[in-house]
């Protein structure tokens, strides 16, 4: 089974600085997805960005970065210049890539706040 | 808007009442998810649908009941739940869960926040 950490619970910032999100976990396969997912207060799970574990280029998205370390098994989330708009519970997550009935696991999320 | 849309957003219902949560997604996808999340814990994985067969239930109890008529909608129907099921349930879809296809991201609803009382 995978497994999830998000280490940070919460983090602060101020409106346009740089800020990092961490996310490790735990697999023994070799080809899977990893995902953040952004959920603002309304609620909705909003995808922020994808990573396929056989790719070496870290996925960018705008503002938002990856830096994904397979060997170490980690996956953290980048978000430069960052607006009031980015609070929000944000959630890293995989996926098995060879199909089955897995889903996504996710961890239990940091709560970023961007003061302004 | 993701393209899945769930009613009623929020319900509240006695532990005897029976009710259910509807999922539609309009993005053309064959697989559909309902998810758990409540305070404090990790989003958890419920039910699986891949071309309208239940492939995943993970240790649901049977107070919840799923349902999937077609690939483009799916049903959560409650009943007799325990207050300790207050939570947000959440439905997703995404496209082909077979083995060999890439490009499998899931694309989740709004939530319907449940109260049992």
């Amino acid at each position: 089974a995978q497994t999830v950490t998000q280490s940070q619970p919460e983090m602060s910032v101020q409106e346009a600085e740089t800020v990092t999100l961490s996310c490790t976990y735990d697999t023994s396969e070799s080809n899977y997805y990893l995902f953040w997912y952004k959920q603002p207060p309304s609620r909705q799970m909003i995808l922020v960005i994808r990573q396929e574990a056989y790719k070496q280029q870290n996925a960018t998205e705008n503002r938002f970065s990856v830096n994904f370390q397979k060997a170490a098994k980690s996956f953290s989330l980048k978000i430069s210049d960052s607006q009031l708009g980015d609070t929000a519970m944000y959630f890293c997550a995989f996926m098995y890539s060879g199909g089955g009935a897995d889903g996504l696991t996710f961890g239990k999320g940091t709560h970023l706040i961007i003061q302004p | 808007e993701t393209g899945v849309t769930q009613t009623p957003r929020h319900l509240v219902m006695g532990m005897t009442n029976k009710k259910s949560l509807k999922c539609e997604q309009h993005l053309g996808h064959n697989a559909m998810y309902w998810y758990k999340q409540s305070a404090k814990k990790p989003l958890e994985l419920m039910f699986v649908y891949s071309l309208e067969e239940r492939v995943e239930n993970n240790s649901v109890p049977s107070r919840f009941s799923p349902e999937c008529p077609n690939s483009s909608h799916l049903f959560l129907h409650l009943h007799t739940l325990q207050p300790e099921d207050s939570a947000l349930y959440l439905c997703a879809s995404s496209q082909d869960r077979n083995r060999g296809i890439s490009g499998n991201t899931i694309y989740f609803g709004e939530g319907s926040w449940l109260t049992v009382v």
